[in-house]
Formats: C-alpha cells, sequence, structure tokens
C-alpha cells in the first residue's frame, strides 16, 4: 500500500535557525510527492512538488526537499526559520490523477 | 472567483440532521476533490470528480455522504443523519488536468462543520 509518514508530530525552533521536517513514504513505483503548509483558518498551500526529475526540489518562502530513494524520504528543510514559517505543515503522495494521499501532519513552532 | 471557494465556513448542526457543504472551484478546472480533515489529521480524500461524474468515491465513509457536481463546476456535498463523529473540516480541491495545465490542486479554506 502506498502511504507517508510524518516522523514528527511538533518540531520547535528558535528564529534564525535551520528546519528540518521528516517525510518517509512508502510505494511500489516512482512517486509523486508534495509538501503543504497549512497556517491557522486558512487554506492548504503548494510549498514544493517531486515528480521525478531533480531530485533537489526548491519551494517557495526558502523550502527545499531532498528526495532519496534510497532511503524512501522526502524531507523539507529550510536553512532560516522565520515567525511566519509557524504553521503546520503536511506531506503528500499523489495515488494517480493527483488524488494526494497526505501524512498525518507536523506542527512547526518559532519562537524568538 | 480567485480561488476555491466553500460555504459555509462553519456549520453547527445536531445529530441526525441533513447537511450540504458547497464548493465553487476555480473557474475551468476540470478536476474537483473532497476530503475530510479530523482534528490532529490530516486530509484524508473522499471522492474526486472529473467533470460531472464521480470518477472515485473509495473514500466516503459510509452511504450517509454523497457529492454530486450536475453542471461540472459546482459541488456539492451532502451528509445525511448526521452523527458526532461527522465533526470535521470539509476541504475542497479544484486542478487543471488538461493537457498544459499544472495540475496542481488549489484547496479552499474549508467548511467547519460541527455536529452536537
Amino acid at each position: 500500500a502506498q502511504s507517508v509518514t510524518q516522523l514528527d508530530s511538533h518540531v520547535s525552533v528558535s528564529e534564525g535557525t535551520p528546519v528540518l521536517l521528516r517525510c518517509n513514504y512508502s510505494s511500489s513505483y516512482s512517486p509523486s510527492l508534495f509538501w503543504y503548509v497549512q497556517h491557522p483558518n486558512k487554506g492548504l498551500q503548494l510549498l514544493l512538488k517531486y515528480t521525478s526529475a531533480a531530485t533537489l526540489v526548491k519551494g517557495i518562502n526558502g523550502f527545499e526537499a531532498e528526495f532519496k530513494k534510497s532511503e524512501t524520504s522526502f524531507h523539507l528543510t529550510k536553512p532560516s526559520a522565520h515567525m511566519s514559517d509557524a504553521a503546520e505543515y503536511f506531506c503528500a503522495f499523489s495515488g494517480g490523477y493527483n488524488k494526494l494521499i497526505f501524512g498525518a501532519g507536523t506542527r512547526l513552532a518559532v519562537h524568538p | 472567483g480567485a480561488g476555491v471557494s466553500q460555504t459555509p465556513s462553519n456549520k453547527v448542526t445536531e445529530k441526525g440532521k441533513y447537511v450540504e457543504l458547497r464548493c465553487d472551484p476555480i473557474s475551468g478546472h476540470t478536476a474537483l476533490y473532497w476530503y475530510r480533515q479530523s482534528l490532529g489529521q490530516g486530509p484524508e480524500f473522499l471522492i474526486y470528480f472529473q467533470g460531472t461524474g464521480a470518477a472515485d468515491d473509495s473514500g466516503l465513509p459510509n452511504d450517509r455522504f454523497f457529492a454530486v457536481r450536475p453542471e461540472g463546476s459546482v459541488s456539492t456535498l451532502k451528509i445525511q443523519r448526521t452523527e458526532r463523529g461527522d465533526s470535521a473540516v470539509y476541504l475542497c480541491a479544484s486542478s487543471d488536468l488538461r493537457v498544459g495545465g499544472t495540475g496542481e490542486l488549489f484547496f479552499g479554506e474549508g467548511s467547519r462543520l460541527t455536529v452536537l
């Protein structure tokens, strides 16, 4: 079965320090993978997506993610956290025709 | 409109009542999706429309849930005999799956349903 697992339900960082949000996937074929961000009372916004082109994917707001087939991972990183990055982040897997299968989410807290 | 619009933004109802949630997708988007997001969980797929037809309804939890998209644009999610466990945020998304389209899903802000 295809699935994504977000390894941390909560991550807390200081402003200006690096962010790492972990995602592992399970798939029998080469997947399309996504990261979405959800701010309180807002819709989900696409940060970036991997669709079998370059393994290092750059997204909006300074985020990037690296697809590692050997580790079945697609971790999200940012070199320096901003207060505005505090939100819920979801890793997702495309199950065909863009039907997305989401992880449980990681809540990112950024403190001064 | 510029984005996916969902109404109502909040709905409080009593157990056993009937509820309709509406989604107005981005103009021209052929694909429309409904998801349900329970507290502390990621969105869970419910149903996918390509045009007017439900191409995949495998995520609907039971026969109390039904969705329509009669003209290939606006969609309505219908829940009969609501139960407390139906309380969640119902998200709608649309996508342009035509040749040349990006295929990206654009989400609305959701309809928060509370069943008392």
